[in-house]
């Protein structure tokens, strides 16, 4: 079956860093994606890896392992807006993106 | 980003009565569109699969005559919520894929709010 499993929840300090993972199992593979989404609005695009390791992007990098079916968003320099809901989705072999119930972030000052 | 439009962003019905949101890739052309629906609190639920031109993929345990999808061009598609009830009333989201740039990303709408009375 396919599966992602992410910490429900997760609290950090306004100014630190932050490690959201993912592990997954999907029917076969075509790339991972990483999407915020704020309370009460739809998701947003954040960042892909299709390949192993880091891709960096501002604020916010991604990393990927294909052999261990894990993947981790990091956030740097938190800032309050980036309380929301981080959705890690992985791509199966049909192109569809699975999808978990995603980690809350919250950020404290 | 690519854009993608929803609209309405909002709506209230009355139990019985049918609802048609609509979904637009404003810059970019899109084959295929996707319909989820969420909870609160919940995960995204993929409801179907539109593809311009054919019949939409739904998945299991959606009534695929409940809820009508119509993608008739590149950029548009629409899902008909038809006898609406109050359990049908959740966040509806679609999603456009963009298969033009070096990896197919799907974009969001902002999301329909349905509350059906």
């Amino acid at each position: 079956g396919q599966n992602i499993d992410q910490p429900t929840e997760m609290t950090a300090t306004e100014g630190a860093i932050v490690q959201i993972n993912c592990t997954y199992q999907t029917s076969g593979f075509n790339g991972l994606f990483w999407y915020q989404q704020h309370a009460g609005e739809a998701p947003t695009f954040l960042s892909y890896n299709v390949l192993d390791g880091l891709e960096e992007k501002g604020r916010f990098s991604s990393f990927l392992s294909r052999s261990k079916g894990y993947s981790y968003l990091l956030l740097k320099e938190l800032q309050m807006k980036d309380s929301a809901s981080y959705l890690c989705a992985p791509m199966d072999s049909n192109y569809q993106l699975i999808w978990g119930a995603g980690t809350k972030l919250i950020i404290k000052p | 980003g690519a854009v993608v439009s929803q609209h309405p962003s909002r709506v209230i019905c009355k139990s019985g009565t049918s609802v048609k949101i609509e979904c637009r890739s404003l810059d970019f052309q899109a084959t295929t569109m996707f319909w989820y629906r969420q909870f609160p609190k919940q995960s995204l639920m993929l409801m179907a699969t539109s593809n311009e031109g054919s019949k939409a993929t739904y998945e299991q345990g959606v009534e695929k005559d409940k809820f009508l999808i119509n993608h008739a061009s590149l950029t548009l598609s629409t899902l008909t919520v038809t006898s609406a009830h109050p359990e049908d009333s959740s966040f509806y989201i679609c999603s456009a894929r963009d298969s033009a740039g070096a990896i197919e990303t799907q974009y969001f709408g902002p999301g329909t709010r349905l509350l059906v009375l």
